[in-house]
């Protein structure tokens, strides 16, 4: 079984400002983790994805999130938000494994950021 | 190279109707799943297909059932529609392969239940 909370259904921040958006997980087998954003009435758009090689992973409009097994944490961040970054945000998750069947996707209920000018 | 395509974009039905939303996958892909999204809430995984058979079925009920067709084409249908079924259905494409595949994502069929 697995599943993901992702802390603030709200987040805001100035733009130019750390944007830090946190996912914790539990997977009963090592995880593969996503982050995916949607923009209003668009379908999902992936960011970016850790599937147990580097734990530091950088994606596109440059984000990054660290896997950290410790803490079973994936948070994201962006060093400076701009006002293109405004979308919800969600962290899935699903199993790891050679099974094409293991895919299916467990997602969080979603953080709504904010660019404030 | 065209994305995922899903039809129609929007409808609205009411309640105890049946409706069928479709899905054409990325050209390639052979496999082809269904989540649901109500609105304030993250997707939930519905079916996973390949080569026609399900490979994965989340937490639904019966009166939700899909099919692929030898295209990779697939169809999500839902009976006996009620007012909670209101949400954004997404489709997802993939390879169906050992490993990791990424999922593509649909734009979606936002269907309205009255």
């Amino acid at each position: 079984a697995q599943s993901v909370t992702q802390l603030g259904s709200h987040v805001s921040v100035s733009e130019g400002a750390l944007v830090l958006l946190r996912c914790n997980y539990s997977s009963s087998v090592p995880p593969y983790l996503f982050w995916y954003v949607q923009y209003p009435n668009q379908g999902l758009q992936l960011l970016l994805k850790y599937t147990s090689a580097a734990t530091l992973v950088k994606g596109i409009n440059g984000f990054e999130a660290e896997f950290k097994k410790s803490e079973t944490s994936f948070h994201l961040t962006k060093p400076s938000a701009h006002m293109s970054d405004a979308a919800e945000y969600f962290c899935a998750v699903s199993a790891g494994g050679t099974s094409g069947s293991a895919r299916q996707l467990t997602f969080g209920s979603g953080t709504q950021l904010t660019v404030l000018p | 190279d065209a994305g995922v395509t899903q039809s129609p974009t929007h409808l609205i039905k009411t309640r105890g109707q049946h409706v069928t939303l479709r899905c054409s996958p990325i050209s390639g892909h052979k496999s082809v799943s269904w989540y649901q999204q109500v609105l304030g809430q993250g997707p939930q995984f519905i079916f996973q297909y390949y080569e026609k058979e399900e490979r994965g079925r989340g937490n639904f009920p019966d009166r939700f059932s899909a099919r692929q067709f030898p295209n990779y084409s697939s169809e999500l249908n839902v009976n006996a529609l009620l007012l909670g079924d209101s949400a954004l259905y997404l489709c997802a494409s993939s390879l169906y392969a050992p490993g990791f595949t990424e999922a593509f994502f649909g734009q979606g069929t936002r269907l309205t239940v009255v």
